[in-house]
């Protein structure tokens, strides 16, 4: 099993440019949750889904949107680009109440 | 306020050597406590997974505590290694709920 996979690793933004951040998992787990980690910050959750169709908001969702059309993807769309949106993002999914983190894209705009 | 808080912020140690890291939490109610390691670059990885009635979990050369009453838990890394170096993270979760609340970490760096 690859577990969570992350795709860019990288990437650098111009403000109001879009974009999608792609994770995919193989553990055919039904939860997938993407987080943000700033600098001297704990992961902070944006957006959570408990099942292809389903997805909410987090403690973060501004900026951002998601959508789980199969249980294996979770992409997160960036719509207008932000400094603020300068960070770290992991994918997770979780089963059994134990999550499993992808590798993280940081992502930075200018 | 639900929060979760670790201390130290930052410690260095030497190999071989024993260290304890802490962890206090407001959150409530509560359902149970992680602690992940993050390697530099790369996303967290769980360590240990107890829940309220737990009051120790080990893997390895890392032991977990966890005092319910008092809000309080501690990592335990017996005779570290090089590979030790990393952040480790304490993760409070609601009752009930699939709700994280993430500390900021302790920074360990292990020397030779």
């Amino acid at each position: 099993n690859a577990g969570v996979t992350q795709t860019p690793k990288f990437r650098i933004l111009k403000i109001g440019q879009s974009m999608t951040l792609q994770c995919t998992q193989d553990m055919n787990h039904n939860y997938m949750y993407w987080y943000r980690q700033d600098p001297g910050m704990g992961l902070k959750l944006i957006y959570y889904s408990v099942g292809a169709g389903i997805t909410d908001k987090g403690e973060v969702p501004n900026g951002y949107n998601v959508s789980r059309s199969t249980t294996e993807d979770f992409p997160l769309r960036l719509e207008l680009a932000a400094p603020s949106q300068t960070s770290v993002y992991f994918c997770a999914s979780s089963h059994n109440n134990e999550q499993f983190f992808g590798p993280g894209t940081r992502l930075t705009v200018l | 306020k639900n929060q979760v808080e670790q201390s130290p912020q930052s410690l260095i140690i030497l190999e071989g050597k024993n260290c304890t890291l802490q962890c206090n939490y407001t959150v409530s109610p509560f359902s149970n406590l992680r602690w992940y390691k993050q390697d530099t670059g790369r996303g967290p990885v769980s360590l240990t997974i107890m829940t309220f009635s737990e009051n120790t979990k080990s893997n390895g050369r890392y032991t977990a505590t966890l005092d319910a009453d008092t809000k309080q838990s501690s990592l335990h890394i017996t005779a570290s290694q090089l590979s030790d170096s990393a952040s480790y993270i304490c993760v409070v979760s609601f009752y009930n709920t699939d709700k994280l609340i993430f500390g900021t970490g302790t920074r360990l760096q292990v020397f030779p």
